[in-house]
């Protein structure tokens, strides 16, 4: 089954500090990821696509088919990154179902 | 326009009542989505709408009636609720294309049920 673990519930860094968000996956096929991200009071909105190996507000994120990890990194954290993030994994079938992980907050102090 | 409306935006309803949630996209994405999120947990996936069809229910109990009545329009009915169906009610939509480029999700429907 497929499946998202995403360790950590609570992520807490200082303003500048590196930040690595950790999501793994288990899935037998060639899987499609994602980042969400939720500001309070905010939507859930999407911040990467591992398709389109993009950079969005400083924040990249590498597949690594064989560590089956999309970890979420950034050189220096800035106060306005904090909020929940979720990875999410594509399941296959047409219809587009995505399966999220439990998500980590990311609090980053002044 | 490029949002997902969800209204309304709090919810409390009594276990005998009707009521229902209101979704609406008008990007022209032909694939919509309800799905539920438990304080502190991640948005579990309940129905699927494909061309205004219902492509996926995820074993959702009865008392949640989905509707697509248009391309645009996405309903949720509720009847009979319990008090453990109280949770943040999300919409969402995309494109259904080759690519899958991720959902837009709504604001989402908080409701409590008394």
């Amino acid at each position: 089954a497929q499946r998202v673990t995403q360790p950590e519930k609570l992520l807490s860094v200082f303003k500048g500090a590196p930040v690595e968000l950790k999501c793994n996956y288990s899935y037998s096929g060639s899987p499609e990821l994602f980042w969400y991200v939720q500001y309070s009071r905010q939507r859930l909105q999407l911040l990467l696509r591992h398709i389109s190996r993009e950079s969005i507000k400083g924040f990249t994120a590498d597949l690594n088919k064989g560590e089956t990890s999309f970890h979420l990194k950034k050189p220096f954290a800035q106060e306005e990154d904090s909020a929940m993030y979720y990875c999410a994994l594509r399941r296959p079938g047409g219809y587009n179902k995505l399966i999220f992980g439990a998500g980590t907050r990311l609090a980053v102090h002044p | 326009d490029t949002e997902v409306t969800q209204t309304p935006k709090h919810l409390v309803m009594g276990m005998t009542n009707k009521k229902s949630l209101k979704c609406e996209q008008h990007m022209g994405h032909r694939a919509m989505y309800w799905y539920k999120q438990k304080a502190k947990k991640p948005p579990e996936l309940m129905f699927v709408y494909s061309y205004e069809k219902l492509s996926i229910n995820e074993s959702v109990p009865s008392r949640f009636s989905p509707e697509c009545p248009n391309s645009s329009l996405l309903n949720l009915h509720l009847h009979a609720l319990q008090p453990e169906d109280s949770a943040l009610y999300l919409c969402a939509s995309s494109p259904k294309e080759a690519e899958f480029y991720g959902y837009t999700f709504g604001s989402g429907t908080r409701l409590t049920v008394v």
